[in-house]
């Protein structure tokens, strides 16, 4: 089974300043993991993907994610957070069905 | 690359009435699509999966005979919310992998609205 957890509903930070989601998967398979981004009466739109190649992902916009099998982590993060960063943020794990697992969300307030 | 277009982005339907949500790949054969829905402020949960030709599979909490869907071709899946509420009013949607697998795409989603 597949499921994926993100701590953290709000996520609050200055512009300028680190962003850091986090999220950790559970999977009986080796996963595909994603991040994506809705912005508000928006889409789905994929920032980033994990498919077994390198651990660190660089995805659009400045933000990466590290695959870190021992933690069973994929955290989402960006050295310098922009106002236009502010968004919904989704994590998902996905089987080699393509069937998606998606995590609760964490929402993104970028303080000016 | 590959594009997934859902019709219509935004959909206002009276209580009790059906309404059609289309799901198409425009450049690639989908061989399985998925429906996914979101309530405000909640993440996006999978309704069913469905395989071109077969029934689709719904997940549990789902109603079949509330929302139907239909995947007569590699290119086209539709699902109608029937005699619908305005606790049906959500964001519906769909992605859709090729033959190979290797990649899935979504859609731009659908937003219902029951009044």
């Amino acid at each position: 089974a597949q499921s994926v957890t993100q701590l953290g509903s709000h996520v609050s930070v200055s512009e300028g300043a680190l962003v850091l989601l986090r999220c950790n998967y559970s999977s009986s398979v080796p996963p595909y993991l994603f991040w994506y981004v809705q912005y508000p009466n928006q889409g789905l739109q994929l920032l980033l993907k994990y498919t077994s190649a390198a651990t660190l992902v660089k995805g659009i916009n400045g933000f990466e994610a590290e695959f870190k099998k021992s933690e069973t982590s994929f955290h989402l993060t960006k050295p310098s957070a922009h106002m236009s960063d502010a968004a919904e943020y989704f994590c998902a794990v996905s089987t080699r069905g393509n069937q998606f697992y998606f995590g609760t969300g964490t929402s993104l307030t970028v303080i000016p | 690359g590959a594009v997934v277009s859902q019709h219509p982005s935004r959909v206002i339907c009276k209580s009790g009435t059906s309404v059609k949500i289309e799901c198409r790949s425009l450049d690639f054969q989908a061989t399985t699509m998925f429906w996914y829905r979101q309530f405000p402020k909640q993440s996006l949960m999978l309704m069913a999966t469905s395989n071109e030709g077969s029934k689709a599979t719904y997940e549990q909490g789902v109603e079949k005979d509330k929302f139907l869907i239909n995947h007569a071709s590699l290119t086209l899946s539709t699902l109608t919310v029937t005699s619908a509420h305005p606790e049906d009013s959500s964001f519906y949607i769909c992605s859709a992998t090729g033959t190979n697998g290797n990649t899935i795409y979504f859609g731009e989603g659908s937003w219902l609205t029951v009044v």
